[in-house]
């Protein structure tokens, strides 16, 4: 079984700072890792993932993340953030190979401060 | 449709009353999932079909939950005799394959009262 942790439940920074929100991970066989994002009143929709290849990821809206496998985190960062990337984020991961079903973190709230 | 619709957005149950929540995925797509968010939480895993098959029912919480996809394509959500803790907004989401995204509805927010 996998499972995520997101230890920080909220991220305040002002705009046009960068920003990561961490995500570490739980597993005992290799895995897929994604990044979702929850807009306010809308459904979660896919910012990135890792599969396998290249180790830096790179998603919709400027985001990025890092696979580390050592440290079993996948990271999201964003050099610059804007109001309208507020909203809730959620680290996912699944075992690789077939149907594995999907885990979600807890999530993550960035609030974009002007 | 152009996205994964369902229904009703909103519902009020009173507690012991059962109900049904409807799933539309986009269409052609293989794989349906079920979520449960309870406020202030990720998603929590309720089970899975391919195509018409639940393959996984690990998490639906009781046998009060039951979920089917007959035709393998729109798929419902019950909740028999409804309890207080069963109100959170319950997630369908589809995808064209295991690996590929999930693509997610608006959800159904459930209070039972």
């Amino acid at each position: 079984a996998q499972s995520v942790t997101q230890l920080d439940s909220q991220v305040p920074v002002f705009e046009e700072a960068p920003v990561e929100l961490r995500c570490n991970y739980s597993s005992s066989v290799s895995v897929y890792l994604f990044w979702y994002v929850q807009y306010p009143n809308q459904g979660l929709q896919l910012l990135l993932k890792y599969l396998s290849g290249s180790t830096l990821v790179k998603g919709i809206n400027g985001f990025e993340a890092e696979f580390n496998k050592s440290q079993t985190s996948f990271h999201l960062r964003k050099p610059s953030v804007h109001i309208s990337d507020t909203a809730e984020y959620f680290c996912a991961v699944s075992g690789s190979g077939g149907y594995q079903k999907v885990t979600f973190g807890t999530g993550t709230k960035l609030q974009v401060i002007p | 449709g152009a996205g994964v619709s369902q229904s009703p957005r909103y519902k009020v149950a009173k507690r012991g009353q059962d109900v049904a929540l409807r799933c539309d995925p986009i269409s052609g797509h293989v794989s349906l999932f079920w979520y449960q968010q309870a406020l202030g939480q990720g998603p929590e895993f309720l089970t899975y079909f391919q195509n018409e098959a639940q393959l996984d029912k690990s998490g639906l919480p009781s046998d009060r939950f039951f979920a089917e996809r007959p035709e393998g394509s729109v798929s419902t959500l019950k909740i028999q005799r409804t309890q207080q803790e069963d109100s959170a907004v319950y997630l369908c989401a589809s995808s064209p394959a295991t690996e590929e995204k999930l693509f997610f509805g608006s959800g159904t927010q459930l209070s039972v009262l």
